[in-house]
């Protein structure tokens, strides 16, 4: 099992720019999750979803789209880049989302935006 | 709204024992949970506590008391791997995904 993989590894766009960064989890979980990761922070929610065909905001939705039409691939897209958008995205899958759900994360995409 | 708190940097030598604590602030409590990244790594889960006390998992423990919301995690025989960054986590009450501290960095001295 490859877990959960993210695609690109690495990324710097111009300001403006668009681009998508894809999930892909092979442990037919049924929950997904994007976040952000900024120096000296930690983990920030940006959007999740429960299931096949649904999604949901999290703490720091704005100038995010995110996608879940299949149940292992869930879509995160940046329609107009901005700097304040250049962070380390990870993506994560769990079970079931209950009390002691267990997050496993993929390796994480470093976006640079200029 | 909530809230975690947690040192920024703990210093500790090899083969020692070190103490990460957390503290929280939360409207509703479900759990707390302690992931564990190394640099330029992904998260990993270590421990989840929903009751007062005492888990413990090989070399790490994590500790719960919820009458103080406080929380912390203790790692054993400290080796050269174990330096990393050290996240507690709990659930929001309302849309009930984590929330996470700002992380603690484990630097291990020789």
């Amino acid at each position: 099992n490859a877990g959960v993989t993210q695609t690109p590894k690495f990324r710097v766009l111009k300001t403006g720019q668009s681009m998508t960064l894809l999930c892909a989890q092979d442990m037919n979980h049924e929950y997904m999750y994007w976040y952000r990761q900024d120096p000296g922070m930690g983990l920030r929610l940006i959007h999740y979803s429960v299931g096949e065909g649904t999604t949901a905001k999290g703490e720091v939705p704005d100038g995010y789209n995110v996608s879940r039409l299949k149940k292992q691939n869930f879509l995160l897209g940046l329609e107009s880049a901005a700097p304040s958008q250049t962070s380390v995205y990870f993506c994560a899958s769990s079970q079931a989302g209950g009390h002691s759900d267990t997050q496993y994360f993929g390796p994480g995409t470093r976006l640079t935006v200029l | 709204g909530q809230s975690l708190e947690q040192p920024s940097e703990v210093t500790a030598v090899e083969g020692a024992i070190v103490q990460i604590n957390c503290t929280y602030q939360t409207s509703g409590f479900y759990g707390l949970s302690w992931y564990q990244q190394h640099d330029g790594g992904a998260p990993t889960f270590l421990s989840y506590n929903a009751l007062d006390g005492l888990e413990e998992t090989g070399r790490f423990s994590s500790f719960l008391s919820r009458s103080d919301s406080y929380g912390y995690l203790l790692l054993q025989e400290l080796q050269m791997k174990d330096s990393a960054s050290y996240f507690c986590a709990v659930r929001d009450h309302s849309n009930y995904q984590l929330i996470w501290g700002a992380g603690t960095k484990l630097i291990i001295k020789p």
